[in-house]
């Protein structure tokens, strides 16, 4: 089986930089993905790593190290916008299909 | 233009009723799947279709039924309903399924079922 491991709550201020974390176990690892879900929304997708290393989209970058089985989303410049829900994803195994972690609550304050 | 409808989007009903949840996209995808989200906010995998074919059927009691009419539909019949299936459930696409790279799924906007 697959589980994932990820805070269920971070704050932060508007302005600053947040980086939240993800573990993962699992056999036949792909990728792991970063959604955000906002209170009462659908989950969005934000990133996909299939390689080590650092992915930057704008504010938003993510991080994979395939041999600790780790990942980060990093949000700069937070916004209160930036307030949501942050879900990993890790796909792995016969399919593509994700797993989804717990998710971590994103609280930005002014 | 909506990418993923999913209808209706609230659903009130007393338990041992009979309801369906239908799901559309327009994206051109090939696999379509159900998520249950629960007050926690866990997403847990429910099915998967690809081509219309089921290819993933997690640990759902048969009380729910996906039917899947064409590669663009994949709607959720559940029977029975119990107070356990209270939750919101989605609908999501994307491109394939058994290839490489990057697949993001595009997610309905939800299915917020209460059983009273």
């Amino acid at each position: 089986g697959q589980s994932l491991e990820q805070p269920s709550e971070v704050t932060a201020v508007e302005g600053a930089i947040v980086q939240i974390n993800c573990t993962y176990q699992t056999s036949g690892f792909y990728g792991l993905s970063w959604y955000q879900q906002h209170d009462g929304g659908a989950p969005t997708f934000l990133s996909y790593n299939a390689l080590d290393g650092l992915e930057e989209t704008g504010r938003f970058s993510s991080f994979l190290s395939r041999s600790d089985s780790y990942g980060y989303l990093l949000l700069q410049e937070l916004q209160m916008k930036d307030s949501a829900s942050y879900f990993c994803a890790v796909s792995a195994g016969g399919s593509y299909i994700p797993t989804f972690g717990r998710g971590t609550s994103l609280i930005v304050h002014p | 233009d909506t990418a993923v409808s999913q209808t209706p989007k609230y659903l009130v009903t007393q338990m041992g009723n009979d309801k369906s949840i239908k799901c559309e996209q327009n994206l051109g995808h090939d696999t379509m799947y159900w998520y249950k989200q629960d007050s926690k906010k866990f997403l847990k995998i429910m099915f998967s279709y690809n081509n219309k074919e089921l290819i993933i059927n997690e640990t759902v009691p048969n009380r729910f039924s996906p039917k899947s009419p064409d590669k663009a539909h994949l709607n959720l019949h559940i029977n029975s309903l119990e107070l356990g299936d209270s939750a919101v459930y989605f609908c999501a696409s994307s491109q394939g399924l058994l290839t490489p790279s990057n697949q993001p799924q595009h997610f309905g906007d939800g299915t917020r079922l209460s059983i009273l």
